[in-house]
């Protein structure tokens, strides 16, 4: 089975704060991304990544950068962490090539105080 | 501009009854569609998929239709089952290498006993 595991399930951060999220999968996936869940808006794509040190923006990029210096390895990170990122936060990683079924870790629950 | 949109953001089904979903979609150049289910506090899990030439695939109680010229996929789950309570996202593949997937907002599925 494929893991996805995410570094924290729960985090609390201070507005201003630089915050580093980690997901790291176990299946030698070439794509990873990362998402974050708001209520009534679904999920929405940030970043992701096809490759070792290769990334691309998805549809809400602003105030995100991502790092992917090892193939099982993708960090989110928050440059200076503002209230309006509180958000579930979701990390996936699948196959390269046609399509393939991404899988999921359980979630960060991230609240910026 | 949302290009997939779940229009019910709930439904209430008796248990061993049919639950219907409905996924609506925009962009005729999608490839694949697929349904992800989540529980409270976990990641979303990958139910079934459907490529974009045809027009049914199914899995056991689940079974997705596509309707191309209506750009309308749905979700059938006969019987189900309390264990099915939980939210459902439609997603759609912009297709080739990266898997980018466009999701909903998904449609909590209640099962009553």
């Amino acid at each position: 089975d494929v893991k996805v595991t995410q570094s924290s399930r729960y985090l609390v951060k201070r507005t201003g704060e630089k915050v580093f999220l980690e997901c790291v999968q176990d299946m030698d996936h070439e794509n990873m991304f990362w998402y974050r869940q708001d209520p009534g808006l679904g999920l929405r794509l940030i970043y992701f990544s096809y490759d070792v040190k290769m990334k691309e923006k998805g549809d809400i990029p602003e105030g995100y950068s991502v790092s992917r210096e090892k193939k099982e390895r993708f960090s989110l990170i928050l440059e200076s962490a503002s209230t309006n990122q509180t958000s579930m936060y979701l990390c996936a990683s699948s196959l390269m090539g046609g399509w393939q079924p991404q899988h999921f870790g359980d979630g960060t629950r991230l609240s910026i105080l | 501009d949302q290009q997939v949109k779940q229009n019910s953001p709930s439904l209430s089904v008796q248990e061993g009854r049919i639950s219907i979903l409905n996924c609506d979609y925009t962009n005729s150049m999608f490839d694949y569609f697929l349904w992800y289910k989540k529980y409270p506090a976990e990641g979303p899990t990958f139910l079934i998929s459907i490529s974009s030439i045809k027009d049914k695939n199914e899995d056991g109680r689940f079974t997705v239709f596509l309707n191309k010229s209506a750009k309308h996929l749905s979700l059938h789950i006969v019987p189900s089952q309390p264990g099915d309570s939980a939210v459902y996202f439609c997603a759609a593949s912009v297709g080739g290498a990266t898997n980018k997937l466009i999701f909903g907002t998904g449609t909590l599925l209640a099962v009553q006993p």
